[in-house]
Formats: C-alpha cells, structure tokens, sequence
C-alpha cells in the first residue's frame, strides 16, 4: 500500500458518537497532519503531530501516533452533524529538503447522522 | 484570521489552452506549494517553491507546467497546453519559514475543467 493509508474508508455514526478512523504509513516521518475536506472544498488544517510525540489534543479531536507501528488515529469525541466530512492524514517524511512536501492518504469519509 | 486565497474557484477550458490559476499565500509565508486532486483520489503533490526557485517537484510536474511568484503576493501556477487529463482540484498552500516542516495551510482550491 502507498504512504498514508486511511482506513476505514468510510463510516457512518450517529450524532454524539465518536469517530475513530486510522493512518498507516511505510517511511520515517517528520510529522504526521490531519486534514478535514467538506466536499468539493479546500483542506482544513485540524492537527499535527510530531515524530517525538505520543498523542495529542485539540477541541474534541485526540491523535495518537505509534512511530514504531507507522500508524496514527484520529478521534472525533461527541460527534455533530457538521463533522460530516472526509478525513485525510498527510505525512511529511524525515528528509532534508529545503520544500516538505505533503503525502496524502485516500481519505476517510465521515458521515454523522442527525 | 490569515487564510491562502485562491482564483478562479472554477475554470473550463479547452484541451490544448494555457491556464494560469493564481493564489496569494499567507502574508509572512515563505513556502509554497502546489497540489492537485483528481475527482475521487487522493491529494497529490506537485510543487514547492522557495526563494524564489523551485525546491521539488514531483513526476506529474512535467515541462507542461510552470510556477512563479510574479510579485510579492501572488503565487501562479501555470499548465501550457492543458490536457483532458489535467482537470482536477488545485490546492495552493504555504507555510511559515520559520516552521517551515509544519503546518501547511490550504486554500480553498480551484476547480479545473478541460473539455
């Protein structure tokens, strides 16, 4: 499989649920970020997480990152009806260029139901 | 709160046409990029641009394509002859030299149609 992988690739929930979707990938990263897509729209920046860190919080959202699986998670507590979206992780791998450039995973697609 | 803009949000055009789609980073940004998203897939990058000159670039930036940052704000992206092929999400994003291995912020994209 291709560097950040998302699974699963799709899920659907009910309002107040949580959301748990999951990212592996195969180099050695910088970070890791996750992104959320309304569709057809642009890439909202949620969350970075860095190689030397564990797990992280912002909001209702929670990520994990186990570098020695190359995987990460991403929680959504308490769902709403407006988290509806799809997800994307994007790695930024441990090389030394002067430009880092993102690899995006397939995305997983979120639905909350109301 | 400062946001990357980007324009048109919606372009068609004709096989064979340059486009020029055109985004204005974050004021105090030094790295940009450019990745697009074909209907369905993933985000692909394509470039990234640093002092003025092209830091990488991936197999899909072909001689076809061109940047430039043509003044102190504007980011272009620039496709000669476009292909049917090429119609895709464009995403602009830039991130703060400073922190240059972090966060990228995305603009909105724009949506290109080759007919």
């Amino acid at each position: 499989s291709q560097q950040g992988e998302e699974d699963p690739q799709a899920l659907s929930i009910q309002e107040g649920e949580n959301a748990t979707m999951n990212c592996s990938y195969k180099t050695s990263i910088n970070n890791l970020q996750w992104y959320r897509q309304n569709s057809g729209r642009g890439l909202v920046h949620l969350i970075l997480i860095r190689s030397n860190e564990r797990e992280k919080h912002s909001g209702r959202l929670r990520v994990t990152l186990d570098t020695s699986k190359k995987s990460s998670s991403l929680l959504i507590t308490a769902s709403r009806a407006a988290d509806t979206a799809s997800y994307f992780c994007a790695t930024d791998p441990m090389i030394k260029a002067a430009g880092n450039k993102l690899t995006f995973g397939g995305g997983t697609r979120v639905l909350v139901k109301p | 709160e400062p946001e990357v803009t980007q324009t048109p949000s919606h372009q068609v055009t004709q096989m064979g046409q340059e486009v020029i789609l055109r985004c204005v980073p974050i004021s105090n940004h030094l790295y940009f990029y450019w990745y697009r998203q074909i209907l369905g897939q993933k985000v692909e990058f394509l470039v990234s641009f640093y002092n003025n000159e092209i830091s990488e670039k991936s197999e899909i930036f072909d001689d076809q394509f061109s940047v430039e940052r043509p003044d102190g704000s504007n980011f272009t992206l620039k496709i000669r002859s476009t292909k049917l092929e090429d119609s895709a999400m464009y995403f602009c994003a830039s991130s703060d030299g400073k922190r240059a291995r972090y966060e990228q912020y995305f603009g909105p994209g724009t949506r290109l149609t080759v007919t």
